[in-house]
């Protein structure tokens, strides 16, 4: 079964500065995609950016980019000239293409502070 | 597009009471999720629709929980009875066929049970 890690339950960055937060995840499979939600304190889950694993090419987002490294399992996502609007939950999924390809499995979220 | 829209957002319900929590997916996606978030287990995936099938329920807790899908923009998850410990926040949320998009979820329904 496939697993998705956040090592980092809390995180704090000056607004302005750049800030990363890790993820990495367990899976037999070739094929699959990757997200990184956030949840700010409305509560509302909102899709920030996607990667497909068969792309090489880092996903970016205007401010946000993610630095995938597939043999590594490793997906991480960086947030640049930080806002105090990212204050929020952060979490990172996984998707398979296979047989259970319904499921976005979450890690456990990493909370990001933005100091003004 | 409205988006994933669930209702109650809030339910304060007391033990043993039934519960029943509304969703309507975004018109043409063919997936339909439960999930419910607590702070000592994060997200968690209840079960999920495909075509308005159940397909993976394993994540149901109990008996005590149920979900239907009578159509393609209505679905329902029902605890009976309803205990303190099942108080979460429960979203629902929807895809579209291709697997390379995550999910819309909707705002999601803050249940207490006391």
């Amino acid at each position: 079964a496939q697993t998705v890690t956040q090592s980092q339950p809390e995180m704090s960055v000056q607004e302005a500065e750049t800030v990363t937060l890790s993820c990495t995840y367990d899976t037999s499979e070739s094929d699959y995609y990757l997200f990184w939600y956030k949840q700010p304190p409305s509560r509302q889950m909102i899709l920030v950016i996607r990667q497909e694993a068969y792309k090489q090419q880092n996903a970016t987002e205007n401010r946000f980019s993610v630095n995938f490294q597939k043999a590594a399992k490793s997906f991480s996502l960086k947030i640049s000239d930080s806002q105090l609007g990212d204050a929020a939950m952060y979490f990172c999924a996984y998707r398979s293409t296979g047989g259970s390809q319904g499921n976005l499995i979450f890690g456990k979220g990493t909370k990001l502070s933005v100091k003004p | 597009d409205a988006g994933v829209i669930q209702s109650p957002r809030h339910e304060v319900t007391e033990m043993g009471q039934e519960v029943t929590l509304r969703c309507k997916p975004i018109s043409g996606h063919d997936y339909l999720f439960w999930y419910r978030q607590t702070m000592m287990r994060g997200l968690e995936l209840l079960i999920y629709f495909n075509n308005n099938v159940p397909i993976d329920d394993s994540g149901m807790p109990e008996d005590r929980f149920s979900a239907k899908m009578p159509n393609a923009s209505f679905s329902t998850l029902k605890i009976q009875p309803s205990e303190p410990r099942d108080s979460a926040v429960y979203f629902c949320a929807s895809s579209s066929r291709g697997v390379r998009y995550g999910y819309t979820f909707g705002s999601g329904t803050r249940l207490t049970v006391v």
